[in-house]
């Protein structure tokens, strides 16, 4: 069966960096589009960008600069490293399927990763 | 882009019908045919329940249904059931190749 393992919570100071991990398992990793979502506390969901079933990566200009998604196909595990941290970061992290190329929907999420960003 | 508005929370008593309401722009939801709906019950991470707009996929009930009306995509639940009280997420995929969320949904049922 499917499944996407993150790695664990992460605590960071403000200016900061943070990568975490999601190791996939079920299913063929080179043919899938993968995303990074996140939710602050209480907040709605909000797309951070997406790495290509063909390794190239796209993401939303407000995050442009600071997130960086990448991927070790020898270990079916994508990555999302978020840089220049801020209060504003803290949220959880998801990284979430697209069931097949332009399908344009999310149908497997990780269980989330939480990121706590205080001095 | 901003995000697409939705009503903060929605009430029903089981069995009625409720209807979640996602307004956005000709850029986003008027423009494509490819907006979804998560549910997500506290704690817990989104589950798909409808996908292009009218879609559902394999095990969601066919109380849950998506329809769309110009720049408005609208999910309604018919025969609510008490498992049904979660948060509702739209989403739509825009012009400019990105993709945004609804502000959100509370279901309640009373």
């Amino acid at each position: 069966q499917v499944q996407l393992v993150q790695s664990g919570a992460e605590v960071k100071k403000p200016g900061a960096s943070v990568k975490i991990s999601c190791k996939t398992s079920g299913y063929t990793f080179t043919n899938y589009y993968m995303h990074w979502m996140r939710q602050a506390p209480g907040q709605g969901l909000e797309w951070m960008g997406i790495i290509y079933s063909g390794g190239g990566t796209s993401y939303p200009q407000n995050f442009q600069g600071r997130v960086t998604v990448t991927r070790d196909t020898s270990t079916s595990t994508v990555y999302m490293e978020l840089s220049s941290l801020r209060s504003e970061d803290t949220a959880i992290y998801y990284c979430v399927r697209e069931p097949h190329s332009g399908a344009y929907y999310f149908d497997y999420w990780g269980q989330g990763t939480l990121v706590t960003v205080s001095s | 882009q901003s995000a697409l508005n939705q009503p903060p929370s929605v009430s029903g008593s089981p069995g009625q019908s409720v209807t979640i309401s996602c307004t956005g722009t000709s850029s986003d939801v008027g423009g494509y045919d490819r907006v979804s709906w998560y549910q997500q019950p506290p704690g817990t991470a989104p589950k798909v329940m409808i996908y292009d707009v009218s879609n559902r996929p394999s095990g969601v009930p066919d109380r849950f249904s998506g329809s769309k009306s110009g720049n408005t995509a609208s999910l309604t639940i018919s025969g609510l059931q008490a498992e049904d009280e979660a948060d509702y997420y739209c989403c739509s995929f825009t012009s400019t190749r990105i993709y945004v969320f609804g502000t959100g949904t509370k279901v309640t049922v009373l």
